[in-house]
C-alpha cells in the first residue's frame, strides 16, 4: 500500500513571499488532516477535512493559510504572505472514514515538507 | 479542553534495560490515546493505541502501553531497548465522542546506549 505523498520536501522563501504544498493520501482515506510541526514541539493540527468537507480549522490562520481538497482526494496547503515564524516542518496525515465505532483512528503520516523563511 | 503533557525531554537507557516514556492527559470524557514514533528525517509512525478494553496494548516494535485512567496516564515501555528504538515519541489523545481533534504532547527524545 502506497504511503501518504507531500511535496516538495523542501522550501525556503523569503518572507512576505507565497509558499504551497501538495499531499496525496493513502487511496480510500477520507480524512486528511495538515499539521504544523515547529522544532522541538509536537504536531499542532492546522485543519482537518472529512471527504471535501472541513471538519475543524479553529487553529488555521486564515488571514494567511487557506487549503483545500476540492475533489475529495488530494489537497493544498497555501502560505500567503509567508512570515519568519512559519518556518516548520508541515505534515500532512490520513486515516479512514472517521465514525465511532469505526476501528481505524490512527493517522498515517507523509515525510513532510520543511519550510524555512528567511 | 484536551492537553497531553510529556515530562521528560529525553530519556536515556542502556541497551537490554527496560524502557519507559511517559505521558500524562487531559480530557473530558473517555480517551482515545496514541503513541507515534519519528525517526530522523522521516514522518511519525504509529506505534499503537488504546481505544477500550485491555488496559495493557501491543504494538510495533515490541512496545507496549498501559492505560491507567485513575492516573490519567498512558505510558509506553518496552522489556528490552535496542539502540534502533533512538528516536523521538510522541503521545496523543483524542475524545471519543464529539470532536476529532487529536492533540499531540511535545515529544520524547529516547536515545539507547550501546
Amino acid at each position: 500500500e502506497a504511503g501518504v505523498a507531500q511535496s516538495p520536501r523542501y522550501k525556503i522563501i523569503e518572507k512576505r513571499q507565497s509558499v504551497a504544498f501538495w499531499c496525496n493520501p493513502i487511496s480510500g482515506h477520507a480524512t486528511l488532516y495538515w499539521y504544523q510541526q515547529i522544532l522541538g514541539q509536537g504536531p499542532k493540527l492546522l485543519i482537518q477535512f472529512q471527504n471535501n468537507g472541513v471538519v475543524d480549522d479553529s487553529q488555521l490562520p486564515k488571514d494567511r493559510f487557506s487549503a483545500e481538497r476540492l475533489k475529495g482526494v488530494d489537497s493544498t496547503l497555501k502560505i500567503q504572505p509567508a512570515k519568519l515564524e512559519d518556518s516548520a516542518v508541515y505534515l500532512c496525515a490520513s486515516s479512514s472514514f472517521l465514525v465511532e465505532g469505526s476501528s481505524s483512528y490512527e493517522q498515517y503520516f507523509g515525510p513532510g515538507t520543511r519550510l524555512t523563511v528567511t | 479542553a484536551q492537553s497531553v503533557a510529556q515530562p521528560e525531554d529525553q530519556v536515556n537507557v542502556a541497551e537490554g534495560n527496560p524502557l519507559t516514556v511517559k505521558c500524562t492527559y487531559s480530557v473530558s470524557g473517555n480517551p482515545y490515546l496514541f503513541w507515534y514514533v519519528q525517526y530522523p528525517n522521516r514522518g511519525l509512525q504509529f506505534l499503537l493505541k488504546y481505544i477500550t478494553g485491555d488496559n495493557l496494548v501491543k504494538g510495533s516494535y515490541g512496545f507496549e502501553a498501559e492505560f491507567n485512567k485513575s492516573q490519567t496516564s498512558f505510558h509506553l515501555k518496552k522489556p528490552s531497548a535496542l539502540v534502533s528504538d533512538s528516536a523521538l515519541y510522541f503521545c496523543a489523545v483524542r475524545r471519543n465522542t464529539g470532536g476529532f481533534k487529536t492533540i499531540f504532547g511535545a515529544g520524547t527524545r529516547l536515545f539507547v546506549k550501546a
